[in-house]
Parts: C-alpha cells; structure tokens; sequence
C-alpha cells in the first residue's frame, strides 16, 4: 500500500469509447502525475500537476485529457484512442515537483481494441 | 536534459547469490536526486532510494546496497543473497532539482532481474 491508488485496475476499451483512469492520493501531496509504460518505450512522463494546475504536458496527443479538480485526485479521460495506446498507465505523486521522492500507484492496464 | 543507461538488459542469478546492477546517468545539473525503482509483475513502481547528489556516502538498508560515484555517473545497486521475491524489473532514475528536467524522473529501459530457486 503506497498511498496512491489507481481504478481501474485494466480496462478494455474500443476505440470510439470515452473512459476515465482514476488516481486518488492519500499522502497530502501537492504534486501528481501520469506516466505511460508501453511495450516498446521506457517509462515516460504525460502530465503533471502542482496544487491543481497543470505545470508540464509532454506533448500528449488530445485524446489524452488530464483533469486535477484538488490536490488529492488526478484523472486521465480518454477517447477515441488507437490500438498503439495501449499500455500500463501510472499515476504518482509527491509533496512538491522540487526533488521529492515520488510514490507511484499500482497502474491501469489499458488495451484498446 | 537527462539520460539514463542500464547496460544489463536481464541478469538471472540463482537464489542467495549476490548480483549488482549497474545505472550510468548523464545530467548537467549540479544539483540533482536519484532514485531506484522495483517493478514486481504486478506494475506498481515501488520505491526503493532516493539519493541527493550532495551526499556520496554508500547506503545499505538491509540486503540492499548502494554505491554512488559521481565522478563516474554510477549509482550502482546490489542485492545481497538475493531471494525469489527479489525477481523483478528494476528501474535507476535520475532526477533534476531545475532547468527544463525540473521535477521529472527519467527512466530507461530497466534491469530484469530473475532469482531462481
């Protein structure tokens, strides 16, 4: 149990389905992210959030819609993905984006078919 | 911007012997952290260390071992009588204090550790 947890677990979805990956933090951080682990790539980096406001979008595709509503829950909306955005989605925070220790959740395993 | 090179793409090693993975990292920030990172198949990225840049002093917390070098770049992880459980993916990671790295963790592509019985 890090503190952060991530639902769902896995998720299939088609490609014209709207869903949303859902992180819930219990650490009183101030700083969340998502990373996408695929196949392929290393771990990368997508979005961070420092108190609620967007600070870093690593040159995320638009069908990929972060969305902070407080310090404590992080959401990646999703819609009409491709196949190839499949991958193990993780989601951490820290106290601050300044050199902390990041905690990250468990992930969501996400196929698109 | 950073980068991270763990030459060992898969070590296997047989229960209770000692292996050590190797992290090269490049940065051109004075001031920076490291982290190592456990992966079980679960997919959770558990923490294991969080190191300042500062601090070169050598770190054992259990049968874990670290030794950091910062004249060579290495951060270099070793898991003494290693155990089943210790099987795992495991990730070096660099991280900036400032610049445009400022709060990001940077991952390469990870050692697969396997312990076999």
């Amino acid at each position: 149990e890090t503190g952060v947890t991530q639902t769902p677990r896995h998720l299939v979805m088609g490609m014209t389905n709207k869903k949303s990956l859902k992180c819930e933090q219990h650490l009183g951080h101030n700083a969340m992210y998502w990373y996408k682990q695929s196949a392929k790539k290393p771990l990368e980096l997508m979005f961070v959030y420092n108190f609620k406001e967007q600070t870093e979008n690593n040159s995320v595709p638009s069908r990929f819609s972060p969305e902070c509503p407080n310090s404590s829950h992080l959401f990646l909306h999703l819609h009409t993905l491709q196949p190839e955005d499949s991958a193990l989605y993780l989601c951490a925070s820290s106290p601050q984006i300044s050199g902390n220790t990041i905690y990250f959740g468990e992930g969501s395993w996400l196929t698109v078919v | 911007a950073q980068k991270v090179t763990q030459a060992q793409t898969e070590i296997s090693v047989v229960e209770k012997e000692d292996v050590t993975l190797d992290c090269v990292y490049e940065t051109r920030d004075t001031t920076y952290y490291l982290f190592w990172y456990k992966q079980p198949p679960s997919g959770e990225l558990v923490f294991l260390i969080r190191r300042n840049s500062f601090d070169e002093q050598n770190e054992i917390s259990g049968r874990y071992s670290w030794n950091f070098q910062k004249s060579t770049s290495s951060f270099n992880f070793t898991i003494t009588a290693s155990q089943v459980v210790d099987s795992a993916v495991y990730f070096c990671a660099p991280l900036d204090a400032g610049g445009t790295s400022y709060g990001k963790l940077t991952f390469g592509q990870g050692t697969i550790l396997t312990v076999h019985p």
